[in-house]
């Protein structure tokens, strides 16, 4: 059971637009809706921002979406704000009732 | 409010035994999965395993099966991750969950993490 595969850095200017993709297998990522998407700022406990590909828990800006093609999974930041700048998490279900995440994004607001 | 607490920093040595808690509210454990998750230092988060408190079915990631047990109890809403012998590999902070949704499959609400370091 690998990590997910995720860009090791991404930026982008505020205002802008950016996408961290999130590539799995067709036994994680590709077999099942339940990719879910976290920020977690340095020293900070992650936090919730889409669950199930593409859904946005209560509370978390609309700038933030989710979606998912193939064994890819990718969260959409529209107009990239300062607040914005952290490492970002995904994961999705596997089988057998286990997980896995990928190896994370750190995101820099330029 | 659903809340996780878990216990304090622990610095243990190589070989010693250690096992942690996450402590929650009814809401937390009545009806939900527990995940653990690891994150080394300087490092990216790691799924461990997860468990239904109430009947204390648990699973494993592959990576950590053999090397930690995962518990709980019930009746006082604390699950628990547990070793036997630790290494200095084991020296992160490990976080526990609420696993919920379909296959639970959202880890919504998170302890506040608990430092473990493991040092001679």
């Amino acid at each position: 059971q690998s990590a997910l595969t995720q860009p090791a850095s991404v930026s982008g200017s505020p205002g802008q637009s950016i996408t961290i993709s999130c590539t799995g297998t067709s036994s994680d990522v590709g077999a099942y809706t339940y990719v879910s998407w976290y920020q977690q700022y340095p020293g900070k406990v992650p936090k919730l921002m889409i669950f199930e590909v593409s859904n946005r828990p209560s509370g978390v800006s609309n700038r933030f979406s989710g979606s998912r093609s193939g064994n890819t999974a990718s969260l959409t930041i529209s107009g990239l704000q300062a607040e914005d700048e952290a490492d970002y998490y995904c994961c999705s279900y596997a089988s057998g009732r286990t997980w896995v995440f990928g190896g994370g994004t750190k995101l820099t607001v330029l | 409010e659903v809340q996780l607490v878990q216990s304090g920093p622990e610095v243990k040595k190589p070989g010693e035994s250690l096992m942690i808690s996450c402590e929650g509210s009814e809401d937390s454990f009545t009806h939900y999965w527990i995940g653990w998750v690891r994150q080394m230092p300087g490092k990216g988060l790691e799924w461990m395993g997860i468990i239904y408190p109430s009947d204390s079915d648990t699973r494993y990631s592959p990576s950590f099966q053999g090397q930690v047990t995962i518990s709980a109890d019930k009746s006082i809403n604390t699950a628990y991750l547990q070793w036997s012998s630790l290494t200095a590999s084991d020296s992160g902070i490990y976080y526990c969950a609420r696993a919920v949704g379909a296959r639970g499959s959202t880890l919504d609400y998170w302890g506040q993490g608990t430092l473990v370091t493991v040092s001679s």
